[in-house]
């Protein structure tokens, strides 16, 4: 079965750091671009970015530049999202997703991993 | 950046009858145009790509129509289970990809 299977909850107080990872299996995980998508409580869908594991080729959306890190280690098929000094802003569920059967349309979504950050 | 922009906000409708959702892009996104369906609790399913092509498993009481600035989704005939938030998605430009804010349809 080709799955997106996500770390879970984290509560964390502002300044802290964090990685969140999502776990592919099913599939060759080097050979699919693997995206962030933000959603914050009661509001829309949002790219943060995207990462191409087998060569860590990553790219950002501009509002999410600097803000968070995205990597990947293809060896244990894991992708991560990562925050340097969090803020209660960063609260928020996030989803990854891949594209499986058609480049750039992400049909393979992971259950998402909700964020508070509070103090 | 690209902006998408949905129409309307919220949709009352009752089972069985039919909805039309509208999204609307600030430039053209040629076809590259998908809808996801999202309910409570749950990440996004993907609905419709290529404007107009179910993904595999969608009921075809759901389709999609348009190209380059405006689309539509149409949900026939309105099960229980369809009564979600609807989201249109253009994947012409990155950075970055876009989402609209969302129609959700709602029972009447």
């Amino acid at each position: 079965e080709v799955k997106l299977v996500q770390s879970g909850a984290e509560v964390k107080k502002p300044g802290e750091s964090l990685k969140i990872s999502c776990k592919g299996s099913g599939f060759s995980f080097s050979s699919y671009w693997i995206g962030w998508v933000r959603q914050m409580s009661g509001k829309g869908l949002e790219w943060m970015g995207i990462i191409y594991p087998g060569d860590s080729d990553t790219r950002y959306s501009p509002s999410f530049q600097g803000q968070v890190t995205i990597s990947a280690d293809k060896s244990i098929y894991t992708a991560y999202l990562q925050w340097s000094s969090l803020k209660a802003s960063d609260s928020a569920m996030y989803y990854c997703a891949f594209p499986l059967l058609v480049p750039d349309v992400f049909d393979i979504w992971g259950q998402g991993t909700k964020v508070t950050v509070s103090s | 950046e690209i902006v998408m922009t949905q129409s309307p906000a919220t949709l009352s409708m009752s089972p069985g009858e039919r909805a039309t959702l509208s999204c609307r892009a600030s430039q053209t996104v040629s076809s590259n145009l998908a809808w996801y369906q999202q309910k409570p609790g749950q990440a996004p399913r993907l609905l419709i790509y290529g404007a107009s092509t179910r993904a595999t498993g969608v009921p075809a009481r759901f389709s999609g129509s348009g190209s380059g600035t405006e689309f539509t989704l149409t949900i026939s005939s309105l099960q229980s289970e369809d009564f979600a938030v609807y989201y249109c998605q253009q994947y012409n430009n990155w950075p970055p990809w876009t989402f609209g804010q969302g129609t959700k349809v709602e029972i009447k």
